[in-house]
């Protein structure tokens, strides 16, 4: 089975693009999280929806920040402007409700802002 | 704000010896799970422990829980140089899917 997959792997933009961060969770798994990991923070959590809704973005750090999952396969993580701050591995991990205390990892999109 | 306070930040050991990791943590948990993450990839789910259980194990790992200290610790007996990684520890506060991760022990182990 495939696991969560994450595109792109490496994004490289300049401070006030727009950056699209993908995800797709493994299928049957209805829980979805994105979060972001620096050396200063850690591992925060950014938002995370259960069954396409979100329930919890009180991690998103601010209105540059959006978060959507359109269908049970598909999210996006939008960052517009992008900021140099910004530049972070952001991952995206996906749970069931079945289990939802165990969730998998996808390998990350490191973003860097020039 | 995290969760989680691991301790040590790092730790460098010899194959074939013992690391040991501890998490504390601040308020009240439905159950803590510690997940590895190896250089440059996503975390990877280790095990988990309810907050009524007191030990768990799996392997060559050995997970105590002692929820009147709020705190936990990670075993890794007859370490490998393939046990080299990041090891985080995540606490389950309400039931709802989120996680709150701690800010993880970096484990090196030499051959």
């Amino acid at each position: 089975d495939a696991g969560v997959i994450q595109s792109p792997r490496h994004e490289v933009t300049e401070m006030g693009q727009e950056v699209t961060l993908r995800c797709k969770p493994i299928s049957g798994h209805d829980y979805l999280f994105w979060y972001r990991q620096t050396m200063m923070r850690g591992l925060e959590l950014l938002i995370y929806f259960n069954n396409n809704v979100p329930i919890d973005d009180s991690g998103m750090p601010e209105d540059r920040f959006s978060a959507k999952m359109p269908n049970a396969s598909f999210s996006t993580l939008k960052i517009q402007p992008s900021e140099p701050r910004d530049s972070a591995v952001y991952f995206c991990a996906s749970s069931s409700s079945d289990n939802y205390n165990e969730q998998f990892f996808g390998p990350g999109t490191r973003l860097t802002v020039l | 704000s995290q969760q989680g306070e691991e301790d040590p930040q790092a730790l460098s050991i010899q194959e074939g010896e013992n690391a040991t990791m501890n998490c504390s943590y601040k308020t009240s948990i439905n159950n803590l799970q510690w997940y590895r993450q190896n250089s440059g990839r996503g975390l990877v789910h280790l095990i988990l422990i309810r907050s009524n259980e007191r030990e768990k194990h799996s392997g060559r790992l050995r997970v105590t829980l002692d929820t009147s200290k709020k705190s936990s610790s990670l075993l890794i007996t007859a370490s490998r140089a393939a046990d080299t990684a990041s090891y985080f520890c995540a606490t389950d506060v309400n039931q709802g899917g989120k996680l709150i991760f701690g800010q993880g022990t970096e484990l090196s182990v030499k051959p």
